[in-house]
């Protein structure tokens, strides 16, 4: 069975121009998610799809972010424009059932100069 | 405000020896505790679990003890590998419709030969 796919895995932009993530999660999960790692903290939370319906998108930094879910399999998290700061490596994970584990993909290196 | 605290950085054991791993929470909501691995440019790989109705989950070399009331866990590997020196997150999540998981900043392990 495949896992979490992401692509690119990396990509290196300049401030101000928009970069667009994709996530496929593993098939028949309904449950997807978007964390962040920025260098040296903690992985952070950004949303939650259940199916194509965003369940909880609380950690989303600002409305420079979108993230869609059409039809409720792949994903994407589109950043308009991209910041400095925004630089970090990007993690989907996607789960079956909402307690257990999620299964997490290789992750989007993202940079913005 | 960190919820889950993984205090030290790093840990370097020989190989052979037991690696602990600890961490501490705040949020008394939290009732499912997961430990994640990560190697370089790869993703987290999901471990071992523990539900807070427990206070131990064993599945093969990986023991996980939860404390409550000192909101501690802790996650040892018996006998450690080479192969286990990789990134350590302790994760947690809280009861709900959501279910997202907020991470630790991780704990590097050294598994020395």
């Amino acid at each position: 069975e495949a896992g979490v796919t992401q692509f690119p895995s990396h990509s290196v932009i300049e401030k101000g121009q928009t970069v667009t993530l994709r996530c496929d999660p593993i098939s028949g999960h309904d449950n997807l998610y978007w964390y962040r790692r920025v260098m040296g903290k903690e992985i952070k939370f950004l949303l939650h799809f259940v199916k194509e319906s965003k369940q909880d998108e609380s950690g989303m930094p600002n409305n420079r972010f979108l993230a869609e879910r059409t039809g409720g399999t792949y994903s994407t998290l589109k950043v308009q424009p991209a910041e400095l700061e925004d630089s970090g490596v990007y993690f989907c994970a996607s789960s079956q059932d909402l307690g257990g584990a999620k299964y997490f993909g290789p992750g989007t290196r993202l940079t913005v100069l | 405000d960190q919820q889950v605290k993984q205090n030290s950085p790093s840990l370097s054991v020989q190989e052979g020896r037991i690696s602990i791993l600890n961490c501490d929470y705040t949020n008394s909501m939290f009732d499912y505790f997961l430990w994640y691995k990560k190697y370089p440019a790869e993703g987290p790989t999901f471990l071992i679990s523990i539900s807070s109705i427990k206070d131990k989950n064993e599945d093969g070399r990986f023991t996980v003890f939860l404390n409550k009331s000192a909101k501690h866990l802790s996650l040892h590997i018996v006998p450690s590998q080479p192969g286990d020196s990789a990134v350590y997150f302790c994760a947690a999540s809280a009861p709900g419709a959501n279910s997202k998981l907020t991470f630790g900043k991780g704990i590097t392990l050294s598994v020395r030969p």
